[in-house]
């Protein structure tokens, strides 16, 4: 089955300081998924990538896939303590989508120090 | 606001016993699924369920079981608990069978098992 492993698996950065999380897959990738999830709450959709070498931006938040190392990136820029929370990377275990949820990485913990 | 409701919030009972808990889907969303983040084992899909069928099935165990009410409500059933069920219960919802559209995820119910 395919598996997700986050690195790191917990962060702290000075806040205002760049920091990147990285996601790999243990198959090939068909679709990409960033969530954040903050302490106690439910998941917010960040980003989806769906092509190799296709990046994506949302305010100070960059993702990237590199569909040949079947690697995601995500790079936050000048963070902010709005940042800290859980990084979670899933994947669709098929192409196309398919029916069979998403996997997801064990997520990275990231603390925004002031 | 996600409009993913679940309740309750936080569930503390002891081994042995029965719960339910209760997913209320996004107004329009056909599709429901359940996951279960625990520390050691990270977000695990459970099961989802598609206009009241259910479509796909992951890690869950024979105690378990979910389903899919006409309204689209969904509600997952744990029995015979054990301490190593404690764990937050997440639903999400989507439009579709396919995990291509991003999923809307509740804020979840922490059960405790004691």
């Amino acid at each position: 089955s395919q598996e997700l492993e986050q690195s790191p698996q917990s962060l702290i950065v000075q806040e205002g300081k760049n920091l990147t999380i990285n996601c790999t897959s243990s198959k090939t990738l068909y679709g990409l998924y960033w969530y954040k999830q903050k302490y106690g709450e439910g998941l917010i959709f960040l980003m989806m990538l769906q092509k190799g070498g296709e990046e994506k931006s949302h305010e100070k938040i960059t993702a990237k896939l590199d569909e040949k190392k079947q690697q995601s990136s995500l790079h936050i820029t000048a963070s902010q303590p709005s940042h800290a929370g859980i990084y979670l990377c899933g994947a669709d275990k098929e192409q196309n989508g398919g029916a069979d949820g998403l996997t997801f990485g064990k997520g990275t913990h990231l603390i925004i120090q002031p | 606001d996600s409009g993913v409701t679940q309740t309750p919030k936080h569930l503390i009972t002891a081994t042995g016993q029965r719960v339910t808990l209760r997913c209320s889907p996004r107004s329009g969303d056909l599709s429901v699924y359940w996951y279960q983040q625990s520390l050691d084992q990270g977000l695990q899909f459970l099961i989802q369920y598609y206009n009241g069928e259910e479509r796909a099935k992951g890690n869950i165990l024979e105690r378990f079981s979910a389903q899919q009410f006409p309204d689209l409500h969904s509600e997952l059933n744990l029995s015979s608990l054990e301490l190593g069920d404690s764990a937050l219960y997440f639903c999400a919802s989507s439009g579709g069978t396919s995990t291509v559209e991003k999923l809307f995820f509740g804020s979840g119910t922490q059960l405790s098992v004691l």
